[in-house]
């Protein structure tokens, strides 16, 4: 069965600096692979996703984040953050047929 | 509706207490999923519906859970006896048919067993 292990549980950066979230999925198949973030005190909604096609996938806000299939990872980056990206973030992983299982979040602080 | 639909947003029980949470998914989306989100855990997955499919009801963490989804659309989780660690955010999201496509999610019911 597939997992996902966020390797950071909290981040904190100062505004317009680079970041980088991380995130190691296990999967013995082809996988699809997405980011998901939640504001404070809002629902949660997809940042972007990776399907196939090029290994570097662009999403909304200025995140990017880049498959690497031999290191099993998908980390999310911004080259420069802003204080309203400040939110937890979720990394997912789903296999043909089965459930869409979720990382524990990171929570990204971003402060002035 | 156009989005996912939660209730009740807010729930507050006595433990021991049976409660029951509904979900309507987006019209057409044949995917439903059920998740707990308590802090420092995550979004942990409780039980997958596809289809006309047999659900996955792998992530139940008890048998004191249970969902069902009638007629394909609305969904009712429902936990027996509850118990003070059951106090959570409970999710539910709905996705067209395909593991590719985007899940939508809904604000969630917070429950707090007393």
């Amino acid at each position: 069965a597939q997992s996902v292990t966020q390797l950071d549980s909290q981040v904190p950066v100062f505004e317009e600096a680079p970041v980088e979230l991380r995130c190691n999925y296990s999967s013995s198949v082809s996988v699809y692979l997405f980011w998901y973030v939640q504001y404070p005190n809002q629902g949660l909604q997809l940042l972007l996703k990776y399907l196939s096609g090029s290994t570097l996938v662009k999403g909304i806000n200025g995140f990017e984040a880049e498959f690497n299939k031999s290191q099993t990872s998908f980390h999310l980056r911004k080259p420069s953050v802003h204080i309203s990206d400040t939110a937890e973030y979720f990394c997912a992983v789903s296999e043909a047929g089965t459930a869409l299982i979720f990382g524990k979040g990171t929570t990204l602080s971003v402060s002035s | 509706g156009a989005g996912v639909s939660q209730s009740p947003s807010n729930k507050v029980t006595e433990k021991g207490k049976d409660v029951e949470l509904r979900c309507d998914p987006i019209s057409g989306h044949t995917a439903l999923y059920w998740y707990r989100q308590s802090l420092g855990q995550g979004l942990e997955f409780l039980i997958y519906f596809q289809g006309n499919s047999a659900p996955d009801k792998s992530g139940l963490p008890s048998d004191r859970f249970s969902a069902e989804r009638t007629g394909g659309s609305v969904s009712t989780l429902t936990i027996q006896r509850t118990q003070q660690e059951d106090s959570a955010v409970y999710l539910c999201a709905s996705r067209w048919t395909g593991d590719s496509t985007e899940a939508f999610f809904g604000q969630g019911t917070r429950l707090t067993v007393v």
